[in-house]
């Protein structure tokens, strides 16, 4: 079976830093994203890893761990803004089918 | 670029009936596949599309169908509706497969 876990919720404040992790077992791998989603809006976007290591983009890191099954995504500068839902997602076999986990919801106070 | 459009953004239906949803991807984008987001269950694949074949298929019944034109453009059709597929339904387009997915605004069904 596919399984993804990531913590429900998460409280952090404004200008602070936060780790969303995320670990996975599913029938194979080729690729994990990270999307986020504002309530009422459609996912939007933020990074993929296929490698091992970190990947960069502004305020927003993502890290990945094949051996271990573990993801996390790494949130600096922390704005109100940021408050949201972040899906982390497993691309398990060759074309575009995605397994997402249950999401996080990130509360970001001032 | 316009990014992904689906339509209709909102729709009611009553058990039993059908209906079908649109949606059109991103200027260039080849590949369609659709999601199912429930607050119970989450984000499910239904199936991708690509090139107008079918590329693969999500653990839904056979009540879910879809299909893509020439244009890329896709329909997704829910047959016999039951109240348990009342659900956003989003659509997500990518240029090739496997590629990074973009998703549209989503069509909520309400089915009573």
């Amino acid at each position: 079976g596919q399984n993804i876990d990531q913590p429900t919720e998460m409280t952090a404040t404004e200008g602070a830093i936060v780790q969303i992790n995320c670990t996975y077992q599913t029938s194979g791998f080729n690729g994990l994203f990270w999307y986020q989603q504002h309530a009422g809006e459609a996912p939007t976007f933020l990074s993929y890893n296929v490698l091992d290591g970190l990947e960069e983009k502004g305020r927003f890191s993502s890290f990945l761990s094949r051996s271990k099954g573990y993801s996390y995504l790494l949130l600096k500068e922390l704005q109100m803004k940021d408050s949201a839902s972040y899906l982390c997602a497993v691309r398990p076999e060759y074309g575009n089918k995605l397994v997402f986990g249950a999401g996080t919801i990130l509360r970001v106070k001032s | 670029k316009a990014g992904v459009t689906q339509t209709p953004r909102y729709l009611i239906k009553t058990r039993g009936q059908q209906v079908t949803l649109s949606c059109s991807p991103i200027s260039g984008h080849r590949s369609v596949s659709w999601y199912q987001q429930t607050p119970g269950q989450g984000l499910q694949f239904l199936f991708e599309y690509f090139s107008e074949t079918q590329r693969n298929k999500g653990n839904f019944p056979g009540r879910f169908s879809g299909r893509q034109f020439s244009n890329s453009r896709s329909e997704m059709n829910v047959s016999t509706l039951e109240l348990g597929d009342s659900a956003l339904y989003l659509c997500a387009s990518s240029p090739s497969s496997p590629d990074t997915q973009y998703f549209g605004p989503g069509t909520r069904l309400t089915v009573l």
